[in-house]
């Protein structure tokens, strides 16, 4: 079955940067992008960026352009997520979600199927 | 970027009850909606697609429905395992977007 499974609980200081990872299994890792959403305590959803697996791009929102990277290791069927210069409301848990068609400028078709488990990330000093 | 306004932001339902929650999209979005179900501390599950279509292995209880501006998503005959926050996201432009959630509760 497929299954995405993350990496796990990070405390970091303000400024400081977190990696996130993301493990897929259960289907054709380079057939599907995966898309990394957050969620502050309590609040709804925040799309963060999508990465096409088979081409190693992909778009950011541009809320968190500059601050997160996006990339992938076919090789360990893993993707990442990288978030810089750390502040307080960045607290939240970071989802990796599969996501087949992604959201770029010119076109935008996510739907997340499936979803990693969540990675708490707590910003603090 | 396109506002999801969601409504109400609670609901108390018995078992057995219909609900009717609503989504209304700050613009034409076509059917471009989905809907996702979240419980406490777990990731959120897809549960309609393209405003209407169920994914697999989703009841059929659930139903959604819409174009355009606004969408509900209606749960018949709700069951124990139905009490949980719903959030419909939008994809018809960049960047995705999604609602506050309504959040559904026993009463």
């Amino acid at each position: 079955q497929v299954q995405l499974v993350q990496s796990g609980i990070e405390v970091k200081k303000p400024g400081a940067s977190v990696r996130v990872s993301c493990k897929a299994s259960g289907y054709n890792f380079s057939s599907y992008g995966i898309s990394w959403l957050r969620q502050a305590p309590g609040q709804g959803f925040e799309w963060m960026g999508w990465i096409s697996v088979v081409r190693g791009e992909g778009n950011i929102a541009e809320m968190f352009q500059g601050r997160v990277t996006l990339t992938r290791e076919t090789s360990t069927r893993t993707a990442y997520m990288d978030l810089g210069s750390l502040k307080s409301d960045d607290t939240a848990v970071y989802f990796c979600a599969r996501d087949p068609h992604g959201c770029t400028n010119a076109q935008c078709h996510s739907s997340f199927d499936h979803w990693g488990q969540g990675s708490l990330v707590t910003v603090s000093s | 970027d396109i506002q999801m306004t969601q409504s109400p932001s609670s609901l108390s339902a018995s078992v057995g009850d219909r609900v009717t929650m609503t989504c209304q999209a700050s613009q034409d979005i076509g059917t471009d909606l989905n809907w996702y179900q979240q419980k406490v501390g777990k990731a959120p599950k897809l549960l309609v697609y393209d405003a209407a279509n169920l994914e697999p292995g989703v009841p059929s209880r659930f139903r959604g429905r819409g174009s355009g501006t606004d969408f509900t998503l209606t749960i018949n005959n709700v069951q124990l395992e139905d009490f949980a926050t719903y959030y419909c996201q939008q994809f018809d432009r960049f960047p995705v977007t999604f609602g506050q959630g309504t959040k559904l509760d026993i009463k």
